[in-house]
């Protein structure tokens, strides 16, 4: 079992719907959850970053961790074509340390 | 300001060559991570530089790969008689130190081994 599961998609969803995404993990030691933005053959771009359960909101996109589940969320509302891209959950144990990353999931946004 | 930038963007080889790739870390960052990334196998890391601390050498795959980082702020990843199984991208990422666990990344080194 992967330390940190993530539906690959590809999720197709129509302009200014939401994108719901996911990440599930396995060890509670995990405390710094990101989520990254990855667009074809570029770098991935950090979006969101928390440390603590609850709801960050940065304009359109919404992250929410929920420690006793293990169960993080990232929700982009009004969605456009240019959130066409792959998302990538990233956890760390501690900071300053190495993050495991979920496998990505592929988002397409249709005009 | 400039972010995290790595050389070459792509690199072709012959399987049994030793590639050398290079990382330029965001100005001031004190922590340096190497990830590999490639298909079915996702974002894996490699190597975490921190200041001068010994680094963190778990996640290389075998002793072909080694790392360096120079005073402080460039590192460069050598793969030594590269194999068919290392193409990969490999990214690297900067952070400002310890206490942040926000990592920037650069855009890749896309190596090919033939």
């Amino acid at each position: 079992q992967k330390e940190v599961e993530q539906d690959p998609g590809p999720l197709s969803v129509p302009e200014g719907a939401i994108v719901s995404l996911n990440c599930t993990y396995s060890n509670s030691a995990f405390q710094y959850f990101m989520w990254y933005r990855q667009y074809s053959r570029k770098g991935p771009e950090l979006l969101m970053y928390t440390y603590s359960s609850g709801n960050k909101e940065d304009g359109r996109f919404t992250a929410q961790v929920d420690k006793s589940s293990k169960y993080i969320s990232l929700f982009i509302r009004d969605s456009q074509p240019s959130d066409s891209a792959t998302y990538l959950c990233a956890i760390g144990k501690a900071a300053g340390n190495k993050l495991t990353f979920g496998g990505g999931t592929r988002v397409l946004v249709k005009p | 300001g400039a972010g995290v930038s790595q050389s070459p963007s792509n690199k072709v080889t012959e399987k049994g060559k030793d590639v050398e790739l290079r990382c330029d870390p965001i100005s001031g960052h004190t922590a340096l991570y190497w990830y590999r990334q490639s298909l079915g196998q996702g974002l894996e890391f490699l190597i975490y530089f921190q200041g001068n601390s010994a680094p963190d050498k778990s996640g290389l795959p075998s002793d072909r790969f080694s790392a360096e980082r120079t005073g402080g702020s460039v590192s460069t990843l050598t793969i030594q008689r590269t194999q068919q199984e290392d193409s990969a991208v490999y990214l690297c990422a900067s952070s400002f130190d310890r206490g942040d666990n926000e990592q920037f990344f650069g855009p890749g080194t896309r190596l090919t081994v033939l």
